[in-house]
């Protein structure tokens, strides 16, 4: 069975700084794919970024980038530029690449999320 | 485009209730899946389903009942609600065939629920 654990439960940062979100996960699989979701108050689930386990090139979304260290099993969010927008909780996710149809491949497993604080 | 569409947003229950929470999707998606989201334990998956006629269970589906009678619906049902039941639940869907496997979830805008 898979596992994502995010150990940071809050975290706050000062406006245009940079702040990094830890992930980690368990697996015994090969290929899989592994997202960050955001979740502002408004409680909609925004995907952030995404990164294919095959890839060994970073994700990069704008502001967004991850250090994806799969030896490790590690996936952490880096956010630059920090803007009181980005204030929400973020949830680390990991689904396992599957056939083209049928079996468990769309299920996604959650970390428990890091609640981030922009500050003005 | 609508997305995925949950109804109703909030709904207060009383204990022992029946209750269906309504999710569609107009994209045409093989995919679409239960989750509810707990204080401190982030989004844990109910029931999901790979296309109309099937579906199966995820990490915690005691209590809710699901069918899946065409693509675009998905419905979630409490037979009989229990205060633990309480959370906020989304419905989530997904590409699964072709070319388009493997895709993120869509995810709707979530029901709240209450208990007492």
């Amino acid at each position: 069975a898979q596992t994502v654990t995010q150990s940071q439960p809050e975290m706050s940062v000062q406006e245009a700084e940079t702040v990094t979100l830890s992930c980690t996960y368990d697996t015994s699989e090969n290929n899989y794919y592994l997202f960050w979701y955001k979740q502002p108050p408004s409680r909609q689930m925004i995907l952030v970024i995404r990164q294919e386990a095959y890839k060994q090139q970073n994700a990069t979304e704008n502001r967004f980038s991850v250090n994806f260290q799969k030896a490790a099993k590690s996936f952490s969010l880096k956010i630059s530029d920090s803007q009181l927008g980005d204030t929400a909780m973020y949830f680390c996710a990991f689904m396992k690449q599957g056939a083209n149809y049928g079996g468990s491949q769309g299920n996604l497993i959650f970390g428990k999320g890091t609640k981030l604080s922009v500050k003005p | 485009n609508a997305g995925v569409t949950q109804t109703p947003k909030f709904q207060v229950l009383k204990t022992g209730q029946s209750m269906t929470l309504q999710c569609a999707q107009d994209m045409n998606h093989e995919y679409m899946s239960w989750y509810r989201q707990d204080p401190g334990m982030g989004l844990r998956l109910i029931h999901y389903s790979v296309g109309a006629g099937i579906t199966d269970q995820g990490e915690v589906p005691n209590g809710y009942n699901v069918s899946r009678s065409t693509t675009e619906d998905f419905p979630l049902r409490l037979l009989s609600a229990a205060p633990s039941q309480t959370s906020v639940y989304f419905c989530a869907s997904s590409r699964t065939r072709g070319d388009y496997s493997n895709q993120p979830q869509h995810f709707g805008d979530g029901t709240r629920l209450s208990i007492l």
